[in-house]
């Protein structure tokens, strides 16, 4: 079945400090692969997402690229801030069902 | 523009006993999914609704059931309740089927004892 992998926290970086969080992921198909952020105490927000191979996804500084020949979308962010704390999810929905397939998270936490 | 609101937030309960948890949709959505997320893990598909009628579901057994009302509003039935069921349960609304962008709300925190 579906899955997907994220490296696991807590990722611990300094203020301005370049970001990169791994996620690969195992599907049938052609799935779209996004990011998810959840801030403490709130819902989880969309971040970004692709849809295709070789399609990059940015928002907010966040950027991530669809490889499907690693099968993998690592999101990068080039200067952190304190405000950018916060568990990322990973997840993939495959064509075809409507569900989303979720990693298990990374909590990232940016010192000042 | 409303958000998407869970009720309660919290909630203790006891082995065996029954729980009913509520979900408003974000205005205009008329597609709601349900996730359960244990401590420590991603989100997992429960099952979703559309215009009233359930059009996928995840791995549960059949004692997880829902409804969705015609104003889109949602709710998700425990029966039975396990102590494994403890989690955070998540509700997200979308304004359409294929789920390409998904409005989650804040969460009712399960607490089986």
């Amino acid at each position: 079945g579906d899955s997907v992998t994220q490296m696991e926290g807590p990722v611990t970086l300094s203020e301005e400090a370049f970001l990169t969080i791994n996620c690969t992921y195992t599907a049938t198909g052609y799935p779209s692969l996004f990011w998810y952020v959840q801030y403490p105490g709130e819902g989880l927000q969309l971040l970004l997402k692709a849809t295709k191979a070789d399609d990059k996804g940015s928002n907010k500084g966040f950027e991530a690229t669809y490889r499907k020949e690693t099968t993998s979308f690592h999101l990068e962010k080039g200067s952190v801030q304190v405000s950018d704390s916060a568990v990322y999810f990973c997840a993939l929905k495959n064509s075809g069902y409507s569900a989303l397939t979720f990693g298990k998270g990374t909590m990232l936490l940016v010192s000042p | 523009e409303t958000g998407v609101t869970q009720s309660p937030t919290h909630l203790i309960k006891t082995r065996g006993q029954q729980v009913t948890l509520r979900c408003s949709s974000q205005s205009g959505h008329n597609t709601v999914s349900w996730y359960q997320q244990a401590l420590g893990q991603g989100p997992q598909f429960i099952f979703q609704y559309y215009r009233e009628e359930e059009n996928g579901r995840g791995n549960f057994p059949p004692r997880f059931s829902g409804l969705q009302f015609p104003n889109y509003s949602s709710e998700l039935n425990v029966n039975a309740l396990e102590l494994d069921d403890s989690a955070l349960y998540l509700c997200a609304s979308s304004g359409d089927r294929a789920n390409e962008k998904l409005f989650f709300g804040s969460g009712t925190q399960l607490s089986v004892l």
